[in-house]
């Protein structure tokens, strides 16, 4: 039982090269959020999926898109990265708006760095 | 739109209490939560509130929420250098599916 599993752990990009972010749950939940932590700025909102076929806009949206490949999936994609999303990035996972005791558990992290 | 902050850094010698301070802006949140995160991890959920509670205590935890002000309080007893840490502040905005909004959390130091 893995809870939330993200890859890569760490990731060097060079501006203008793309990549996808991989998160994925085995607890059967149905809301999933990518955010970004930077210093000083705390943990950021860049998308959410509240359930399977849905994507809203967090805080910070631009630069990115997701998708929300299946209930279990939830992937991170940046088109054409830049230095700003040098950031650590986080995923997680709650189980619903349903449930109103809804502990939101995280991913490891992603630590990547644009140059 | 939804805010939520706090101060960034918190130092105190070890057996002192902690109070780390939280403000909200969204009147619709129905839990507030607090979570802690150690260096290199992801963050861990230490204790809630439900938004009609005043006060929660959780062990060497207490919550005190003031839904007037908008102003939550995480008070840890007794503090211990294993306590030392990032401390976020979270706010569940559930007539937004759902949407959770972290403040930027304090770092905890405790001083031997």
């Amino acid at each position: 039982n893995a809870g939330v599993t993200q890859t890569p752990k760490f990731q060097v990009l060079k501006t203008g090269q793309s990549m996808t972010l991989q998160c994925a749950q085995d607890m059967n939940h149905n809301s999933m959020y990518w955010y970004r932590q930077d210093p000083g700025m705390g943990l950021r909102l860049i998308y959410y999926s509240a359930s399977e076929g849905t994507t809203d806009k967090g805080e910070v949206p631009n630069g990115y898109n997701v998708s929300r490949l299946n209930k279990r999936e939830f992937s991170l994609r940046l088109e054409s990265a830049a230095p700003s999303q040098t950031s650590v990035y986080f995923c997680a996972t709650r189980i619903g708006t349903g449930e109103k005791r809804t502990e939101a558990f995280f991913g490891q992290g992603t630590r990547l760095t644009v140059v | 739109g939804e805010d939520v902050e706090q101060s960034l850094f918190l130092s105190v010698r070890e057996g002192d209490s902690s109070v780390i301070n939280c403000t909200y802006t969204d009147s619709s949140s129905t839990y507030l939560y607090w979570y802690k995160q150690e260096p290199g991890a992801g963050l861990q959920l230490l204790t809630y509130i439900f938004s009609n509670m005043d006060m929660k205590q959780d062990q060497r935890l207490t919550v005190l929420l003031n839904k007037k002000d908008k102003h939550l309080s995480l008070r840890i007893a007794d503090t211990q250098t294993g306590d030392s840490a990032i401390y976020f502040c979270a706010e569940s905005i559930d007539n937004q599916g759902g949407k959770l909004i972290f403040g930027q959390g304090t770092e905890l130091s405790v001083k031997p």
